[in-house]
């Protein structure tokens, strides 16, 4: 089953704005990844970050991580149509070995 | 070379039909998975080898079968599917099998059952 919660399942803006997506999950974590997926592809790696960091920066993307409240939030800034995709977080919990599991996922809708 | 790639990308067969997803990797990564993604939804985890053996099976059908030739090659064989098998199928594979695990992920085999 899968322990990750990502809010909002879909959020849909106008080219240059800012996004966020938030992520939720329940056990104990080694770190936390987060995916892109374009429509019908294969998933891209887009950034992980280990438990015992807060904050991490990608060209565009800022990911943070708070491991009190189990939670972490994606922020691509200056949002392009390129964007548009889906974006998945996932787990690598402390006591699931090489299993990655994964969040629902928000479907980004950038507007040009 | 830093892709995964994965034969076929469209694949159409019977419920009593036979057939192979292939998958390839030259990256020498020792751990290489199998998903089952559904529209819309995450990719669920099927298989995972590690060190060219199989390390985890997430209760899959017997319908599917995997196997893995070699380090850099992994195949997922099917038979008697069912409709509801109908989804892509992802193959990933990443450098290490626990702790700090990239996963790099093929294109997908988009898999149709009549």
């Amino acid at each position: 089953s899968q322990q990750g919660e990502e809010d909002p399942q879909a959020l849909s803006i106008q080219e240059g704005e800012n996004a966020t997506m938030n992520c939720s999950y329940k056990t104990s974590i080694n770190n936390l990844q987060w995916y892109r997926q374009n429509s019908g592809r294969g998933l891209v790696h887009l950034i992980l970050i280990r438990s015992n960091e807060r904050e991490k920066h990608s060209g565009r993307l800022r990911v943070t991580l708070d491991t009190s409240k189990k939670s972490s939030s994606l922020l691509i800034t200056a949002s392009r149509a390129a964007d548009t995709a889906s974006y998945f977080c996932a787990t690598d919990g402390e006591t699931s070995g090489s299993r990655l599991t994964f969040g629902e996922g928000t479907q980004l809708t950038v507007n040009p | 070379d830093t892709e995964v790639t994965q034969t076929p990308k469209h694949l159409v067969m019977g419920m009593t039909n036979k057939k192979s997803l292939k998958c390839e990797q030259h990256m020498g990564h020792r751990a290489m998975y199998w998903y089952k993604q559904k529209a819309k939804k995450p990719p669920e985890l099927m298989f995972v080898y590690s060190y060219e053996k199989l390390s985890i099976n997430e209760s899959v059908p017997s319908r599917f079968s995997p196997e893995c030739p070699n380090s850099s090659l992994l195949n997922l064989h099917l038979h008697a599917l069912q409709p509801e098998d109908s989804a892509l199928y992802l193959c990933a594979s990443s450098q290490r099998t626990s702790g700090y695990n990239e996963q790099f992920f093929g294109p997908g085999t988009r898999l149709t059952v009549l």
